[in-house]
């Protein structure tokens, strides 16, 4: 089985601080994500990663960096925490499918709550 | 937004019931994807249908699609108290292969 596993479940930061949020997958999966989740507005894409130091934005990616050196992990850095980075935030992996088709699932990590004093 | 927008936001039920689900999206998917979440926990992936596909069954999930309505309904029969999750369909962006958009979720709660 798919292993996604994010560093911390619960994490608490103060604002101004630089927040480094870790994942690692073990299945070798190309393509990489972070989401957050906040009551009401369902997953939301901050970044994602299609191979070793490629990135590309997601549709949240203000106040976001990501890195990714080794093709296992990808991190997650809030530059300068504010409040309303408080949220939820789930790392994903996926193989890549066939060319042209998006039939892979994604493979979560169970996530860290983040809270933002 | 292309954001898949689940119906009902809650819905609570008896055990031994069926659950039904519904999704909508706005515009042209190559697959949609039911991914169930278990409080505090990560997503776990239930079932992918394909756009050509009409409806699709795993174990005691049935999943249809209506791309002409672009819906889909997540049917959960003979449903259990560890059915108890949130329930999220996720479409794809058409040529971003990697680009996936998660609605909000249906809050399934079976009573025991």
């Amino acid at each position: 089985d798919v292993k996604v596993t994010q560093s911390s479940r619960y994490l608490v930061k103060r604002t101004g601080e630089k927040v480094f949020l870790e994942c690692v997958q073990d299945m070798d999966h190309e393509n990489m994500f972070w989401y957050r989740q906040d009551p009401g507005l369902g997953l939301r894409l901050i970044y994602f990663s299609y191979d070793v130091k490629m990135k590309e934005k997601g549709d949240i990616p203000e106040g976001y960096s990501v890195s990714r050196e080794k093709k296992e992990r990808f991190s997650l850095i809030l530059e300068s925490a504010s409040t309303n980075q408080t949220s939820m935030y789930l790392c994903a992996s996926r193989r890549t499918g066939m060319k042209g088709v998006s039939n892979q699932p994604q493979h979560f990590g169970d996530g860290t709550r983040l809270s933002i004093l | 937004s292309q954001q898949g927008e689940e119906d009902p936001q809650a819905l609570s039920i008896q055990e031994g019931e069926n659950a039904t689900m519904n999704c909508s999206y706005k515009t042209s998917i190559n697959n949609l994807q039911w991914y169930r979440q278990n409080s505090g926990r990560g997503l776990v992936h239930l079932i992918l249908i394909r756009s050509n596909e009409r409806e699709k069954h795993s174990g005691r999930l049935r999943v249809t699609l209506d791309t002409s309505k672009k819906s889909s309904s997540l049917l959960i029969t003979a449903s259990r108290a560890a059915d108890t999750a949130s329930y999220f369909c996720a479409t794809d962006a058409g040529l971003n292969f990697n680009k996936f958009y998660f609605g909000s979720g249906t809050k399934l709660n079976v009573k025991p």
